[in-house]
């Protein structure tokens, strides 16, 4: 069965730095989310992304975050200048459709801010 | 806004045995759909159901079945003939399905223990 796709599993880095995470959406999927879940906490919603433009965004999801779908496969979150509070678990989901088509998740990066 | 709710952090049943796990949800939407998914320690959110809140019929999935109780705002997830396999996180989500609505909104979890 398909399956999205994260990488890397587990990511380091230092406070300020620039850091991507990728994700490779299920191949006929057109509708592509990022979701993260900070230890402990409920799952929270960053951002949904359709036909090449954000579609919709949370409070979250502010001007250190982007999406950029670069190729006709990947779909990467980009956070520009890391803080503490971004250490979460992130996940990438893709779906067919966007009315109750079900999400399917990949396994999630873990970000350490240090 | 929605808000879904799971007021058991953790549940633990004796294999081959049944447990129910409880979500009740808010919403003023008349149309939207709710999700069980599991994530197991592995990580990985894995869907277990669906349902749409326009159909009146319980959804199934082998095990897995859910009690729908679209007046009283309640979605149960009743696991039957437990297995070690199902241990794991469960969360509970709801989808809008009025508006240009994507995302999903995520109840706290339980965390189901299976007992040998």
């Amino acid at each position: 069965e398909p399956e999205v796709t994260q990488t890397p599993s587990h990511q380091v880095t230092q406070m300020g730095q620039e850091v991507i995470l990728r994700c490779v959406p299920i191949s006929n999927h057109l509708y592509f989310y990022w979701y993260r879940q900070i230890l402990g906490q409920k799952v929270e919603f960053l951002v949904s992304f359709y036909n090449n433009e954000i579609s919709e965004k949370s409070e979250i999801f502010d001007d250190q975050f982007s999406v950029e779908r670069p190729d006709g496969s990947n779909f990467t979150l980009k956070i520009r200048s890391t803080k503490l509070e971004d250490s979460a678990m992130y996940f990438c989901a893709s779906s067919t459709g966007a009315w109750g088509q079900p999400q399917h998740f990949g396994d999630g990066t873990r970000l350490s801010i240090l | 806004a929605q808000t879904v709710t799971q007021s058991q952090p953790e549940m633990s049943v004796q294999e081959a045995e049944t447990v129910t796990l409880s979500c009740t949800y808010d919403t003023s939407e008349s149309d939207y759909y709710l999700f069980w998914y599991k994530q197991p320690p592995s990580r990985q959110m894995i869907l277990v159901i669906r349902q749409e809140a326009y159909k009146q019929q319980n959804a199934t999935e082998n095990r897995f079945s859910v009690n729908f109780q679209k007046a009283a705002k309640s979605f149960s997830l009743k696991i039957s003939d437990s297995q070690l396999g199902d241990a794991a996180m469960y969360f509970c989500a709801y989808r809008s399905a009025v508006n240009s609505n994507y995302q999903l909104i995520w109840g706290a979890g339980t965390k189901l223990i299976i007992k040998p």
